[in-house]
C-alpha cells in the first residue's frame, strides 16, 4: 500500500506527558498537511508543509504543538504537556504540487486519548 | 473561502441514487466545489471537484447550478459501503507555494439502508 501512513493508530497518554505522531506521505508528494478532528466535527487545519518548509500554521496550533518535516519526506507532530482537550483524531494528508489536479490523500489518523 | 450549508443527515435505500445537496451562495468566481467523504474511523477520501461544468467520475457525478450558488453530489447506485459523512467544500485552487488547505464543515451523514 503506497498511501499515507500514520503511526501510531492509537495513543493513550496521561495528562502532562509529551506525545509524538509520525506521518509518511505518498512518496512523490511534496505537500503535507496536519488536521485535527474532534467528535462530531469536520477536520480542522493545523499546519502545512511544502517540502521541508512549514508555510502555514493555524491559530489552533498552540505553543505546545510543534511539527517538523526535516528532509521533506516524513513529518512529525509533537504535543507537549498534553491536556484533556487535546484528545482528538490527528490526520495527515499529502498532495503533489506538480500535478495541480492531484487532491489531498489522507491517512487513517492517530487517535489520541488524554486521561 | 466561502462557507457551505449541508443537511446534517440523509437516508437512501440501497441501490437507489443518493442526491446530496450543498448551498454555497457566497462562492466566488475562482472558487472550486470539492466533495470528500469520511467513512467511520477513516481519513477523508476525495470524491470529485468542479468549477462550473458538471463533472462525472467513477465514484460520483457533480451537478453545479448555473449561478454556482448550489451543487448536488450524486451517487448513482448507493451501496451500504457508501454510508459516510460527506463534506462539501469550496475553495480557491492555489498554485505555487500557497496552501491548498481544506476547510471542512460538519457535512452530511448519509445512511444507506438495506
Amino acid at each position: 500500500d503506497t498511501g499515507v501512513s500514520q503511526n501510531p493508530r492509537h495513543k493513550i497518554t496521561k495528562r502532562g506527558q509529551n506525545v509524538t505522531f509520525r506521518c509518511d506521505p505518498i512518496s512523490e508528494h511534496n505537500r503535507l498537511y496536519w488536521y485535527r478532528q474532534t467528535l462530531g466535527q469536520g477536520p480542522e487545519f493545523l499546519t502545512y508543509f511544502q517540502n521541508e518548509a512549514q508555510l502555514e500554521k493555524s491559530r489552533l496550533l498552540s505553543d505546545r504543538f510543534s511539527a517538523e518535516r526535516p528532509k521533506g519526506s516524513f513529518s512529525t507532530l509533537e504535543i507537549q504537556r498534553t491536556e484533556q482537550g487535546d484528545s482528538a483524531m490527528y490526520l495527515c494528508a499529502s498532495s503533489s504540487q506538480r500535478d495541480v489536479d492531484t487532491e489531498a490523500f489522507f491517512g487513517q489518523g492517530t487517535r489520541l486519548t488524554v486521561v | 473561502d466561502a462557507k457551505t450549508t449541508q443537511p446534517p443527515s440523509m437516508d437512501c435505500a440501497e441501490g437507489r441514487a443518493a442526491n446530496l445537496p450543498c448551498n454555497h451562495s457566497t462562492i466566488s468566481g475562482n472558487e472550486y466545489v470539492y466533495w470528500y467523504r469520511q467513512i467511520h474511523s477513516q481519513g477523508p477520501q476525495y470524491i470529485i471537484h468542479g468549477l462550473k461544468n458538471n463533472e462525472t467520475n467513477e465514484m460520483a457525478s457533480l451537478i453545479i447550478t448555473e449561478d454556482r450558488k448550489s451543487s448536488t453530489l450524486i451517487l448513482p447506485h448507493a451501496t451500504l459501503r457508501d454510508t459516510a459523512v460527506y463534506y462539501c467544500i469550496v475553495r480557491v485552487r492555489h498554485y505555487g507555494g500557497a496552501t491548498n488547505k481544506l476547510i471542512f464543515g460538519t457535512g452530511t451523514l448519509l445512511a444507506v439502508q438495506p
